[in-house]
């Protein structure tokens, strides 16, 4: 069956050190991926998105890497702030797949000063 | 902002009613899509529109109906509620009909239901 696995467990850093949250899959072929924020009571917010031909993306202090053949994303944020935390959402859209996006579970980060 | 407004925030009502949520998708945007959020299930697709027709349909009930009116605001119908629609229902819109190499979902920030 198809699966998309996050870090069920919060994850726990300290302020200005990097946090790395992945997001597995299986039985599935997505042609991309996105990351998206979500804060408590509120909707996601779209981060980052890379290609299926794309190994890493940056955008300031975010990095996204994408393995195909680990079927897995990595997820980074550098010098992270308390302002970081919230759930971090990643989804699937999967070739041939159609229109939706298949979204994980979340993680949880909590950035501690 | 993400510029896609959802309403109600929060409706409460009891097994067996009928509900009408409204999403109005962010000006110049095509596609709505509607998701379920619930704390063992994550978000769940439902349905998606682009320019009032259903593109797209995911896991959405029978009791559960969906449109896209002329001036592209959209309604989720649930009837014949139950106690596990208790939810989080999110609307997010995009300005195509797919969600595309470079067309991220742009969220409201939900309705929650409770169901009683």
């Amino acid at each position: 069956s198809q699966k998309i696995e996050q870090n069920s467990e919060a994850l726990n850093i300290q302020e200005g050190k990097t946090a790395t949250l992945t997001c597995n899959y299986t039985n599935y072929s997505p042609a991309y991926l996105q990351w998206y924020r979500q804060d408590p009571g509120r909707g996601p917010v779209f981060l980052l998105l890379i290609r299926e031909n794309e190994k890493e993306k940056r955008k300031e202090r975010l990095k996204v890497t994408f393995d195909t053949t680990l079927k897995q994303s990595l997820f980074h944020i550098t010098a992270s702030q308390p302002a970081d935390s919230a759930t971090y959402l990643c989804a699937l859209g999967q070739r041939g797949g159609g229109n939706k996006l298949t979204f994980g579970t979340g993680t949880q980060l909590k950035v501690e000063l | 902002d993400s510029g896609v407004t959802q309403t109600p925030k929060h409706l409460i009502t009891a097994t067996g009613q009928r509900v009408t949520l409204r999403c109005s998708p962010r000006s110049g945007d095509l596609s709505v899509y509607w998701y379920q959020q619930s704390l063992d299930q994550g978000l769940q697709f439902l349905i998606q529109y682009y320019n009032g027709e259903e593109r797209a349909k995911g896991n959405i009930l029978e009791r559960f109906s969906a449109q896209q009116f002329p001036d592209l605001h959209s309604e989720l119908n649930l009837s014949s509620l139950e106690l596990g629609d208790s939810a989080l229902y999110f609307c997010a819109s995009s300005p195509i009909d797919r969600a595309a190499y470079n067309s991220p979902l742009h969220f409201g920030n939900g309705t929650r239901l409770t169901v009683t």
